[in-house]
């Protein structure tokens, strides 16, 4: 397996509340990708980083924030959770994706907001 | 933008049957494609994946996909159901040149005993 750590792994939270999940790689990829999956709409992509301080977003990044101060650290922040932001949570490493390269995918991490 | 249409959220089939995920996408210029499969409670995992060459890619757990451009079509088959194939399966494309994957909805894939 892709050395991929997602942390922390469940999470039960308020709303209002502010959450930091992380992603920790440690094979050195160019690119990280934070996703959120539910039900009926698949993976869909929050942020993603294709450096150390460079970042972008995705198609649903509203209310969400992140940072990669290092290559093998992507953080997830919601600055203020919300129910609607109830997921599951999956961090994805790739070297070369324009070029055909896969991604690698961590565990995920559940996140409830109450 | 890419997209990726799966064609049906939940598809059965006998123990020893032919499976057969459908999946397409809308580039015009072919994209490199990707079968992702999921399994209960963890990550996705690749299966296998089609960049350029051979149109009929072979991946794990005997598992294949055709790329067909004239249909914009990248289906996953393998010619007998085994109940341990049961999980949800996910299509992706990504551009030459792209920063990321563009992922379908998925399909799940029960196998009846």
């Amino acid at each position: 397996d892709a050395g991929i750590t997602q942390s922390p792994r469940h999470k039960v939270t308020e709303t209002g509340t502010p959450v930091t999940l992380r992603c920790h790689q440690t094979e050195n990829h160019r690119y990280m990708y934070w996703y959120r999956q539910d039900p009926g709409h698949g993976l869909r992509l929050i942020h993603y980083s294709y450096g150390v301080k460079d970042t972008d977003k995705g198609e649903v990044s509203d209310g969400y924030s992140v940072s990669r101060s290092k290559t093998e650290d992507f953080l997830l922040t919601l600055e203020s959770a919300t129910s609607s932001q109830t997921s599951v949570y999956f961090c994805a490493i790739s070297d070369s994706p324009g070029q055909g390269a896969e991604a690698f995918f961590g565990q995920g991490t559940r996140l409830t907001v109450v | 933008a890419q997209s990726v249409t799966q064609l049906g959220s939940h598809v059965s089939v006998s123990e020893g049957a032919l499976v057969l995920l459908r999946c397409n996408y809308s580039s015009s210029v072919p994209p490199y494609l990707f079968w992702y499969v999921q399994y209960p409670n963890q990550g996705l995992q690749l299966l296998l994946k089609y960049t350029t060459g051979a149109t009929l890619v072979k991946g794990i757990n005997g598992f294949e996909a055709e790329f067909k451009k004239s249909e914009t079509s990248f289906h996953l088959t393998k010619p007998s159901a085994h109940m341990s194939d049961a999980a949800e399966y996910f299509c992706a494309v990504s551009d030459a040149g792209a920063n990321n994957l563009f992922f379908g909805t998925g399909t799940r894939l029960t196998v009846i005993p």
